[in-house]
């Protein structure tokens, strides 16, 4: 079936510094891809929408500039937190759906990405 | 984006059905209902999801109500491994995926 891959699963960066966390499909491609963050006790936040070859599109309230969202390819989004701060530590999920929408409904999510920042 | 209302949390014991409940009255006719779950400190894991007709599959049933307004997740003999934090999502086919507070599924032995 449809596998997304999220890559590191754990990362602790130094305050200052800029992560970048890689989301591919595997074994599909993926059209669109989202990108959330979640905090402890809470649910996900949606952060952005990224279309293989156009500019992402941020929900209100995200960031652009220090979120950085790449998806070059139909099997890679990329998302870099820049100059991170501790109140950016949270568990960082990615999604893609694919071209051809499967028995899951399209939607298949990541492992995530644990990001704390020291 | 539909808004949905779902119980923070439900118990279950091993081995019994659970029923877990959410209202969506705002859904849009083209909106699909899905349902994922998530264990601690993982993505989302997919479960059902369905237009208008119930929907049955290995993991799980759902029920949806005729006017689409509210849906039931089933789990037939809920396991230990079941316990997790569900969540009911209504969107349209390839849309954005806006998840609310979901029902923490605690499940006794």
């Amino acid at each position: 079936g449809a596998v997304v891959s999220q890559h590191p699963s754990r990362v602790i960066c130094k305050s200052g510094t800029s992560v970048k966390i890689e989301c591919r499909s595997l074994d599909f491609q993926a059209t669109t891809m989202f990108w959330y963050r979640q905090f402890p006790k809470q649910s996900l936040m949606l952060m952005a929408t990224s279309n293989e070859g156009s500019k992402a599109t941020y929900e209100q309230g995200v960031e652009k500039d220090k979120f950085l969202i790449n998806h070059a390819s139909l099997t890679l989004s990329t998302l870099t937190v820049t100059s991170a701060h501790p109140e950016d530590s949270s568990f960082y999920i990615c999604s893609a759906i694919a071209r051809a929408l499967s028995l899951t409904g399209g939607y298949t999510f990541g492992s995530g990405t644990r990001l704390t920042v020291v | 984006d539909a808004k949905t209302t779902q119980p923070n949390s439900m118990e279950s014991n091993e081995e019994e059905p659970v029923h877990l409940p959410c209202n969506h009255s705002t859904i849009s006719g083209t909106d699909y209902i899905h349902w994922y779950r998530q264990l601690p400190s993982q993505g989302p894991e997919y479960v059902i999801h369905g237009l208008t007709s119930n929907v049955n599959n290995r993991m799980a049933s759902l029920a949806i109500a005729e006017d689409r307004k509210s849906s039931t997740l089933i789990l037939h003999r809920a396991t230990l491994r079941d316990a997790a934090v569900y969540y009911c999502i209504p969107s349209r086919q390839g849309g954005k995926l806006i998840f609310g507070q979901g029902t923490e599924l605690s499940v006794k032995p």
